[in-house]
């Protein structure tokens, strides 16, 4: 299995910043790469895929970068709706995996 | 817009199968375009990938799932079904059910299924 590790696990950011969360990839994945957004009791939300790619309906506020084995998502302009759980997925190979999350919170 | 909802029992005895349905809305399960799959995120822990159908009925699993797991697919209800046999107390945890297209695009909010006597 690829193993998908994220840093940090949680973050404190204040509204208005702007943050970048890492995924690093056992093993090259290409650009299978997708970022989704957790809230309690929410349906998780894909912001982006093929690394680099808005979702529909996506703020632009999101971004992702990266290739092969390292990826970050920028979000700028933190807002309150923003403070979520963010997870990495690769979609390169069976089974898809993901990374272990990180928490943005509030400061 | 697609959306996805998730149905079942929340409460299962150990040993015994988990069944749960995805009824989807918006969307067709028999479109060529997706898969229909199954994630599940223990309490405190990281999201797992269970698995997917395809329109064809071909299916994927997790290997580390492989041997208890089945998908299956009710097109003329626009369902997916997911069922674990020989359940412990390993196998609570929130289910989602979930469109799959360049990863998971779409998901549904997700039930708590816990395993206990």
């Amino acid at each position: 299995d690829i193993q998908m590790t994220q840093s940090p696990s949680s973050l404190s950011a204040s509204v208005g910043d702007r943050v970048t969360i890492t995924c690093r990839a056992s093993q090259g994945i290409s650009n299978y790469l997708a970022w989704i957004q957790m809230k309690p009791g929410k349906a998780p939300k894909s912001l982006i895929y093929s690394a680099s790619s808005l979702q529909s309906g996506v703020p632009s506020k999101f971004s992702g970068s990266g290739s092969g084995t390292e990826f970050t998502l920028t979000i700028n302009s933190l807002q309150p709706e923003d403070f979520a759980t963010y997870y990495c997925q690769q979609y390169n190979s069976y089974p898809l995996t993901f990374g272990g999350g990180t928490k943005v919170e509030i400061k | 817009q697609v959306q996805l909802q998730e149905s079942g029992p929340g409460l299962v005895k150990p040993s015994q199968t988990l069944s749960l349905t995805c009824t989807v809305s918006g969307d067709s399960i028999s479109s060529s375009t997706y898969y229909w799959g199954w994630i599940r995120q223990p309490a405190g822990k990281g999201l797992e990938w269970i698995g997917r159908i395809y329109t064809s009925g071909s299916t994927n699993y997790n290997p580390s799932l492989k041997s208890r797991v089945t998908i299956l697919a009710d097109k003329s209800k626009n369902q997916f079904s997911l069922q674990l046999i020989s359940v412990t107390a390993a196998d609570t945890a929130v289910y989602y059910c979930a469109r799959e297209n360049h990863g998971s695009d779409s998901w549904g909010q997700g039930t708590l299924v816990t395993v206990s006597s």
